[in-house]
């Protein structure tokens, strides 16, 4: 049974289109993450939620908007798609540790990643 | 604020021979601090972890690091290299419980026989 699972896997768009990625988590963790690795595999943090509010939200254009439902799911929806946004858009989880702790927490458990290519 | 370094950026490694990885971040307090492997499309799956104690830690695969303060440095290492080993390496950095891991750039290995 997959830790964190991530629909599409691949998704081709055309420019201007809205799309949306899913992520769902059954783990128990309470926070959830994009990252977006571009053509260079560089991972880049874009949002992070706990509990579903948003804690990390980087500089990311307005077209892209995450939306928590409860805590085991974070979707990424994009709206008018342009080429520099193609890439690879992971979803990871993680159980926040009490303050303190460093026993089991930012321990990130990642999707398989969901390939967007923009024409 | 955090920043991880990777100065390799692509390795080459004969097939059982050695490897190390270089890793060097940049915190202010003792950060916690990761390898993360990536297979060709794949998503990335957790190596090792240090968050205190034994600055040498072992990890899954026969990997192991090891934390040097004095260097600001987390080096992987691998005695004997497989071919299935052949990847992307990312080391990771992470300042407190709850905040989002910042990735280095990464190294590619490449395996030859």
């Amino acid at each position: 049974d997959t830790a964190v699972s991530q629909t599409p896997k691949y998704l081709v768009t055309q420019m201007g289109n809205d799309k949306s990625i899913k992520c769902e988590q059954n783990l128990g963790h309470d926070t959830m993450y994009w990252y977006k690795q571009d053509s260079k595999k560089f991972l880049k943090i874009m949002f992070s939620y706990n509990n579903k509010e948003l804690i990390i939200n980087e500089t990311v254009p307005n077209r892209f908007s995450p939306k928590s439902p409860d805590k085991a799911h974070l979707n990424l929806h994009i709206n008018s798609l342009e080429l520099g946004d193609s890439a690879v858009y992971f979803c990871a989880s993680s159980q926040r540790g009490t303050s303190g702790s460093r026993g089991g927490a930012n321990v990130l458990t990642f999707g398989a990643g969901s390939r967007l290519t923009v024409l | 604020a955090q920043s991880v370094t990777q100065p390799d950026i692509h390795i080459t490694v004969s097939e059982g021979a050695s490897l190390e990885l270089r890793c060097n971040y940049s915190y202010g307090a003792t950060p916690y601090l990761f390898w993360y492997v990536q297979s060709p499309g794949q998503g990335l799956q957790l190596l090792l972890k240090y968050f205190s104690g034994d600055t040498l830690v072992q990890g899954i695969k026969g990997f192991e690091a090891e934390f040097k303060r004095s260097q600001s440095s987390f080096n992987l290492r691998k005695p004997s290299v497989h071919w299935s080993d052949a990847a992307e390496y990312f080391c990771a950095v992470g300042a407190k419980a709850g905040t989002a891991l910042i990735f280095g750039k990464g190294t590619t290995l490449s395996v030859s026989s």
